[in-house]
């Protein structure tokens, strides 16, 4: 089955830290993977995806993301969080004959000064 | 103007009530798709559509239906509210192959009481 897997459901980092939040995927063909951001009360913004290439892929707002095939895992980065990174953060991976996109439930980062 | 629109932004309706939530989009995508968030939930899909003569059913499309009535509009349609149908609905739109170009509406905020 098609899944995405977000094991943290809640983070807290302190402000400047480096951030890493987990995902992993199961997916039958080449997947197409995606990193959403979303603030309170706000819509979905694109921070960065991965569709071939270089496994490691640079987004904006300084995230970065690897995908890993072995480990079946596209992890986002930062090296030093700041106070408005503070939101919720989905992985999405998508793709075959009908584009449909298949969402983790999300990890919720708090950001201490 | 927003690439893809959604409207209402917001919407309070009874229980039992019938609503349309609206979509309509300037990118010139042939797919276009309703997804809903629920907290700890993350996305999900409710029905796609390829084109004007193909819908398509999601994981979750029980109490809805949809309408495509031309390539740029795509309404989803409760016939009959009830409050765990609460939640954050979005539409999306995409090119034919590929995942190219994933556009995300602003969201619709929905509350059934």
């Amino acid at each position: 089955a098609q899944s995405v897997t977000q094991p943290d459901i809640h983070i807290t980092v302190s402000e400047g830290a480096s951030l890493e939040l987990r995902c992993n995927y199961s997916y039958g063909a080449t997947p197409y993977l995606f990193w959403y951001v979303q603030s309170p009360g706000q819509g979905l913004q694109l921070l960065l995806k991965y569709f071939s290439g270089d496994t490691l892929v640079q987004g904006i707002k300084g995230f970065e993301a690897e995908f890993k095939r072995s480990q079946s895992s596209f992890n986002l980065r930062k090296p030093s969080v700041h106070w408005s990174d503070a939101a919720e953060y989905f992985c999405a991976v998508g793709g075959g004959a009908t584009n449909k996109l298949i969402f983790g439930t999300g990890t919720l980062l708090a950001v201490q000064p | 103007d927003a690439d893809v629109t959604q409207t209402p932004r917001n919407r309070i309706t009874k229980t039992g009530k019938r609503i349309m939530l609206e979509c309509s989009q300037t990118k010139g995508h042939d797919r276009m798709y309703w997804y809903r968030q629920d907290p700890g939930l993350g996305l999900r899909l409710i029905y796609y559509s390829f084109d004007v003569k193909d819908i398509n059913k999601g994981e979750i499309s029980d109490g809805y239906s949809v309408s495509r009535q031309a390539q740029a509009k795509f309404s989803l349609s409760l016939e009959s509210a009830i409050p765990n149908q609460t939640a954050l609905y979005f539409c999306a739109t995409s090119e034919g192959q590929g995942m190219v170009g994933y556009t995300f509406g602003s969201g619709t905020r929905l509350t059934v009481v």
